[in-house]
């Protein structure tokens, strides 16, 4: 069965250092993946899609990286800030399709 | 308005009772779903409504019961539920539709309905 990975369930990091968040799949060949942020009691909230001919993908401090042959996609916040302090979620499409099946998050605390 | 709306944000209910959850968005999506949160675990699919039909059904039980009345609104429907249907219950929303651009297919969550059965 499909199957979605996130290494490390927790993350802490300090300010101002890039962060680092993995995300592996087994028995799926997604066309596109995206990636979400989490904050408690709320609905997850779209930060990037990056396509399965697509590399990496960038939007202000974010990156995403995505290896179709190493079945991951990294995803990197840079210069972190307090306020980043969420968890992540990345999720894939089944099929062609749109319904997702999300990684069970990272939890990212970044110190002041 | 880039928003998905869910009432209410609480709901206690009692193993016998019907109560419905509700979803709106008016960004003119074609897409429309409902997924299942349990503490520290993510999101689960339960039900995805495409050009207000349902496509898919992840076996859900049936005393979960979806409707999709017009296209920004979404209802779910909640008969005889057991305690461990307590969770969140988060609806969303997309542009994009299975087979479409890829470009489209980000999903608008709403903020949930918090479910305690009792």
């Amino acid at each position: 069965s499909q199957k979605i990975e996130q290494n490390s369930e927790a993350l802490n990091i300090q300010e101002g250092k890039t962060a680092t968040l993995t995300c592996n799949y087994t028995n799926y060949s997604p066309a596109y993946l995206q990636w979400y942020r989490q904050d408690p009691g709320r609905g997850p909230v779209f930060l990037l899609l990056i396509r399965e001919n697509e590399k990496e993908k960038r939007k202000e401090r974010l990156k995403v990286t995505f290896d179709t042959t190493l079945k991951q996609s990294l995803f990197h916040i840079t210069a972190s800030q307090p306020a980043d302090s969420a968890t992540y979620l990345c999720a894939l499409a089944r099929q062609a399709g749109t319904a997702l099946i999300f990684g069970k998050g990272t939890t990212l605390s970044v110190s002041s | 308005d880039t928003e998905v709306t869910q009432t209410p944000k609480h709901l206690v209910m009692g193993m016998t009772n019907k109560k419905s959850l509700k979803c709106e968005q008016h960004m003119g999506h074609r897409a429309m779903y409902w997924y299942k949160q349990k503490a520290k675990k993510p999101p689960e699919l339960m039900f995805v409504y495409s050009y207000e039909k349902l496509s898919i059904n992840e076996s859900v039980p049936s005393r979960f019961s979806p409707e999709c009345p017009n296209s920004s609104l979404l209802n779910l429907h909640l008969h005889a539920l057991q305690p461990e249907d307590s969770a969140l219950y988060l609806c969303a929303s997309s542009q994009g539709v299975a087979g479409g651009p890829l470009d489209y297919n980000e999903q608008f969550f709403g903020p949930g309905t918090r479910l305690t059965v009792l």
